[in-house]
């Protein structure tokens, strides 16, 4: 079946503009990650979803990023006035969620801000 | 706080030969689960495995195996007979059971394993 898919592959921004990051999980998955890979930091987490709830959003970079999820289905990762450390690839995986399972990574959306 | 980590930064071997990644973690819980994650060139991030802290069980498949040992906190992946294809980024990633946050993933630093032929 599908897998997870993210749009758009690649984004090039310049400084302070917002960016749109959307992610199309495993159908029939509740559960979503958003996570960042970028060379500095590594792999990590930003924000989980279960349906369309986020119970925690501590750990978001900064105020100028958000999530949401509609329809227990489709996430957007918004991020406003962009930043050059913004720069990364921004994974989205979905898990079938009610308990330790695996997650299933999309390919990613590489941001360059410049 | 967990903790995840991946000594080995770059490994490189020759086609055929044996290969280690090693992987220790740090966590407070008692449940848990461990992964491994291997990331190719083209970027996607592929599930390898996942065990329980309650399964210490070694766990064999194919050319691929895992070595879990609570008692050093260690859960090593061994590729036997290495083949061009292997190369790729390894990550080693830790979750607990969080209500907030789910099922997220701790990962560690990666180990970039490159197999010559």
């Amino acid at each position: 079946g599908a897998g997870v898919s993210q749009s758009p592959s690649n984004k090039v921004t310049e400084k302070g503009k917002d960016v749109e990051l959307r992610c199309d999980p495993i159908s029939g998955h509740t559960a979503l990650y958003w996570y960042r890979q970028s060379l500095g930091q590594g792999l990590e987490f930003l924000i989980y979803f279960q349906g369309n709830s986020a119970p925690d959003k501590s750990g978001l970079p900064s105020d100028r990023f958000s999530a949401e999820r509609t329809g227990g289905s489709v996430s957007t990762l918004t991020i406003q006035r962009t930043q050059q450390e913004d720069s990364a690839v921004y994974l989205c995986a979905s898990s079938m969620g009610g308990g330790f399972v695996e997650q299933y990574f999309g390919p990613g959306t590489r941001l360059t801000v410049t | 706080a967990q903790k995840v980590t991946q000594a080995q930064t770059e490994i490189s071997v020759v086609e055929k030969e044996d290969v280690t990644l090693d992987c220790v973690y740090e966590t407070r819980d008692t449940t848990y689960y461990l992964f491994w994650y291997k990331q190719p060139p083209s970027g996607e991030l592929v599930f390898l495995i996942r065990r329980n802290s309650f399964d210490e069980q070694n766990e064999i498949s194919g050319r691929y195996s895992w070595n879990f040992q609570k008692s050093t906190s260690s859960f090593n992946f061994t590729i036997t007979a290495s083949q061009v294809v292997d190369s790729a980024v390894y990550f080693c990633a830790l979750s607990e059971a969080n209500n907030n946050a789910g099922n997220m993933l701790t990962f560690g630093g990666g180990t970039r394993l490159m197999v010559k032929p």
